[in-house]
């Protein structure tokens, strides 16, 4: 069964410092994996996915995210937050015919 | 284009009472599920669909049913609700199953008293 951990529940960043989430998955083939964003009280927005090819790929709002298969693992990545990037951020993997297994969530904080 | 709408946003129900959580979408997306979210569990999906008539069961199905005589209605009905149905509820829906991009509705927070 396919499974997701994301290590830390929450993160406090300063504003204009860079940001790392962490995220491992678990799975028999290669997955799909993505990355989600939920602002309070809103729903889910994608922020990038990857499923073949080059292991770092490019979200929206300036993350980037690299697969690394002997680690398995699909960390998050922005080299200087802004204080609209404080959201929930949710990892998830996913294969054709599977339906998602979603992350506990990482809670992102951004201080002044 | 309104992508995925739920209905309602909140919701008060007491133990034993059964209600519906409504969503569509409009995007004529044949896979559409069901999450629910609660603190430090991620979302858990509840039913999925993979096209009109057809339905099967996610991780935590119990006390949930759900029908889709549409492609663009996907209903979740409570039968009888218990305070360990509080949760914030999402549908979503996507061209294809986990491999593909999931677009999300707004939510409905449920408690149940």
């Amino acid at each position: 069964a396919q499974s997701v951990t994301q290590p830390d529940i929450h993160i406090t960043v300063s504003e204009g410092a860079s940001l790392e989430l962490r995220c491992n998955y678990s799975y028999g083939a290669t997955p799909y994996l993505f990355w989600y964003v939920q602002s309070p009280g809103q729903g889910l927005q994608l922020l990038l996915k990857y499923f073949s090819g080059d292991t770092l790929v490019q979200g929206i709002k300036g993350f980037e995210a690299e697969f690394k298969r002997s680690q398995s693992s699909f960390n998050l990545r922005k080299p200087s937050v802004h204080w609209s990037d404080a959201a929930e951020y949710f990892c998830a993997v996913g294969a054709a015919g599977n339906m998602l297994t979603f992350g506990g969530g990482t809670r992102l904080m951004v201080k002044p | 284009n309104a992508g995925v709408t739920q209905t309602p946003k909140f919701q008060v129900l007491k133990t034993g009472q059964s209600m519906t959580l409504q969503c569509a979408q409009d995007m004529n997306h044949e896979y559409m599920s069901w999450y629910r979210q609660d603190p430090g569990m991620g979302l858990r999906l509840i039913h999925y669909s993979v096209g009109a008539g057809i339905t099967d069961q996610g991780e935590v199905p119990n006390g949930y049913n759900v029908s889709r005589s549409t492609t663009e209605d996907f209903p979740l009905r409570l039968l009888s609700a218990a305070p360990s149905q509080t949760s914030v509820y999402f549908c979503a829906s996507s061209w294809t199953s986990g491999g593909d991009t999931q677009y999300f509705g707004p939510g409905t927070r449920l408690t149940v008293l």
